[in-house]
């Protein structure tokens, strides 16, 4: 059975500095994608970028990029220059390619950036 | 573009009432979902719709739980005799497709709350 693991529930971070949030996940499936999203205190789930299990190179989406690492089975989230705009829960989901390839979900991170 | 619209925003009921909550996807996605967050499950997968059928009700916790999805657009979760573990936000997304590396976007959600 798939399963994300975010061992992070809460990180602090200084404006302007880069964070790292953690995320690790566990898959019988070769085939499957990962994805970060974004929740801010309104709610939204806002997608962020994606990684595929088959991808030679790390995702990158401005100043989010993946540091995927995939015989650790870890997909970790880097955010560089932090902004106050970024406190948000951050939630890590993976995908697989068999069945409905719904989402499972990490319990998420909840990111608080300090001016 | 218009992305994924959810309504009623928030819905309170008392216990043993029916709700019917409405998710509008992209136009064009074929693939839907709901999901579940509450505070001690986090984020749940409930039911997947392709086109208009259901392969997958895996996630609906009861009978009570049903969705339909109709034109291929529109689907509607409807719980029956609530109960005040219902209490939770009910979220719909949808893909363009069902492949792994499709993200699936994210509607603001339905606050569901059972008095």
């Amino acid at each position: 059975a798939q399963k994300i693991t975010q061992t992070q529930p809460g990180m602090f971070v200084q404006e302007k500095e880069a964070v790292t949030l953690d995320c690790t996940y566990d898959t019988s499936d070769p085939s499957y994608g990962l994805f970060w999203y974004k929740q801010p205190s309104s709610g939204e789930m806002i997608f962020l970028i994606y990684q595929g299990s088959y991808d030679q190179q790390n995702a990158t989406e401005g100043r989010y990029s993946l540091n995927f690492q995939k015989a650790r089975k870890s997909a970790n989230l880097v955010i560089s220059a932090s902004q106050l705009g970024d406190s948000a829960m951050y939630f890590c989901a993976m995908r697989e390619d068999q069945g409905a390839q719904k989402l499972v979900f990490g319990q998420g991170t909840r990111l608080t950036i300090n001016p | 573009g218009a992305g994924v619209s959810q309504s009623p925003s928030n819905k309170v009921t008392e216990k043993g009432k029916d709700v019917e909550l409405r998710c509008d996807p992209i136009s064009g996605h074929t693939a839907l979902y709901w999901y579940r967050q509450s505070l001690g499950q986090g984020l749940e997968f409930l039911i997947y719709f392709q086109g208009n059928s259901a392969p997958d009700k895996s996630g609906l916790p009861s009978d009570r739980f049903s969705a339909e999805r109709t034109g291929g657009s529109v689907s509607t979760l409807t719980i029956q005799r609530t109960q005040q573990e219902d209490s939770a936000v009910y979220l719909c997304a949808s893909s363009l497709a069902r492949q792994f590396n499709q993200p699936q976007h994210f509607g603001d959600g339905t606050r569901l709350s059972i008095l």
